[in-house]
């Protein structure tokens, strides 16, 4: 069985400062997903990584998939209220369905 | 383009009784997929329907049932509910396969008394 296991489970910090969360399978994952889900609604994607190695930046966001394509790291600089939320990961795994991480729950105080 | 709509957002049902929720794709998406949100398990799995036929399908007893029609909007049912259904059941809609960029609606809150 495929899982993905993101840590911290639980994040809160202070307005400004920085973070990481990460995703790590010993799962081989073709292509991984970010996605944030704010409270009331369902996940909405942030990114798609493809090739090992690989580093987008969106804004303040910059995530990372790991050489071998088992793990992946969202490091959010100089957060924001407006980060606030459930911070996903999800892989295109073996059985051609998403599996989704364990979630990181990011509180982000003004 | 209008986005992903759920119906009905909120549900209180009691134990044994049965539930149909309901699912509006995007436009011009042919894979509509089911995931159940708890507190404890994450976002799990379901099933996947394209072209009004399964074509995935998690760990999930058979209580749990979906179908989906010519214009790819999509119902999900369960029978027999129990208090561990207790969940936020989404669906999301991509253009071929559920592995492409997952489209969330807004889900439908069932609580199981």
């Amino acid at each position: 069985t495929q899982l993905l296991e993101q840590s911290p489970q639980f994040l809160s910090i202070q307005e400004g400062e920085n973070l990481t969360v990460y995703c790590n399978s010993s799962s081989v994952f073709s292509s991984l997903q970010w996605y944030r889900q704010e409270p009331g609604e369902g996940p909405v994607l942030l990114v798609t990584v493809v090739t090992g190695g690989e580093v987008k930046k969106l804004k303040r966001l910059t995530f990372q998939f790991g050489d071998a394509r088992k793990d992946s790291s969202l490091h959010i600089t100089a957060a924001q209220p407006g980060d606030t939320g459930l911070y996903l990961c999800a892989g295109d795994g073996a059985t051609n369905k998403l599996i989704f991480g364990t979630g990181t729950l990011l509180a982000v105080q003004p | 383009k209008a986005g992903v709509t759920q119906t009905p957002r909120y549900l209180i049902k009691t134990r044994g009784q049965q539930v149909t929720l309901s699912c509006s794709p995007i436009s011009g998406h042919r894979s509509v997929s089911w995931y159940q949100q708890t507190p404890g398990q994450g976002l799990q799995f379901l099933f996947e329907y394209f072209s009004e036929t399964q074509r995935n399908k998690g760990n999930f007893p058979g209580r749990f049932s979906g179908r989906q029609f010519s214009n790819s909007r999509s119902e999900m049912n369960v029978s027999t509910l129990e208090l561990g259904d207790s969940a936020l059941y989404l669906c999301a809609s991509s253009r071929d396969h559920s592995t492409d960029t997952q489209y969330f609606g807004p889900g439908t809150r069932l609580t199981v008394l």
